[in-house]
């Protein structure tokens, strides 16, 4: 079956620390990918596509992400985090006339 | 630019009425699709349309939803009747272009509660 996962429910980082959060997807074929994040009380916004060639991708907000074929895998990443990049992160998946979202991790910046 | 806009941002009502929310999609854009979240389920894609016309409906939970949009500027989401567990947040998006795998823009949502 056709899914996408996202092994962490939540995380927290530092302010200035790193991130990567984990999605993996089970598709026949190289699926679109796509990661959004919601802000509390807001719709979801995208940060970045991948839809084939680079497979390392650059969104907004300094957000970029990496499609691995041999793991399944599109984790996002980001540099160094801002206090205001504390939202729940979507990694979605598209292949034909199906498009599901994962379950989203929740990040959390400590000060 | 205006967004996506959805109304009510909130509904409450009693079990057994009607509910309908709506949704304007952003000018030029001729796909929109509705989903639902809940902490349970997440979010779940209920339906989407391109060029007015239902393309995928297969999410849609039951016969007591149904969708329709009359034209390229709004769509409507009704449930009737309403259940307690029909209680999410509802979101509609829209994007550019036939399919599912574009970009998707989405309105801040309509958080029923039904009682």
């Amino acid at each position: 079956a056709q899914s996408v996962t996202q092994p962490d429910i939540h995380i927290t980082v530092s302010e200035g620390a790193s991130l990567e959060l984990r999605c993996n997807y089970s598709y026949g074929a190289t699926p679109y990918l796509f990661w959004y994040v919601q802000s509390p009380g807001q719709g979801l916004q995208l940060l970045l596509k991948y839809f084939s060639g680079d497979t390392l991708v650059q969104g907004i907000k300094g957000f970029e992400a990496e499609f691995k074929r041999s793991q399944s895998s599109f984790n996002l990443r980001k540099p160094s985090v801002h206090w205001s990049d504390a939202a729940e992160y979507f990694c979605a998946v598209g292949s034909g006339n199906q498009f599901y979202f994962g379950t989203g991790t929740s990040l959390t910046v400590i000060p | 630019d205006a967004g996506v806009i959805q109304s009510p941002r909130h509904e409450v009502t009693e079990m057994g009425q009607e509910v309908t929310l709506r949704c304007k999609p952003i000018s030029g854009h001729n796909s929109l699709f509705w989903y639902r979240q809940t902490m349970m389920r997440g979010l779940e894609l209920l339906i989407y349309f391109n060029n007015n016309v239902p393309i995928d409906d297969s999410g849609m939970p039951e016969d007591r939803f149904s969708a329709k949009m009359p034209n390229a500027s709004f769509s409507t989401l009704k449930i009737q009747p309403s259940e307690p567990r029909d209680s999410a947040v509802y979101f509609c998006a829209s994007s550019l272009g036939r399919g599912i795998n574009q970009p998707q823009h989405f309105g801040d949502g309509t958080r029923l509660s039904i009682l």
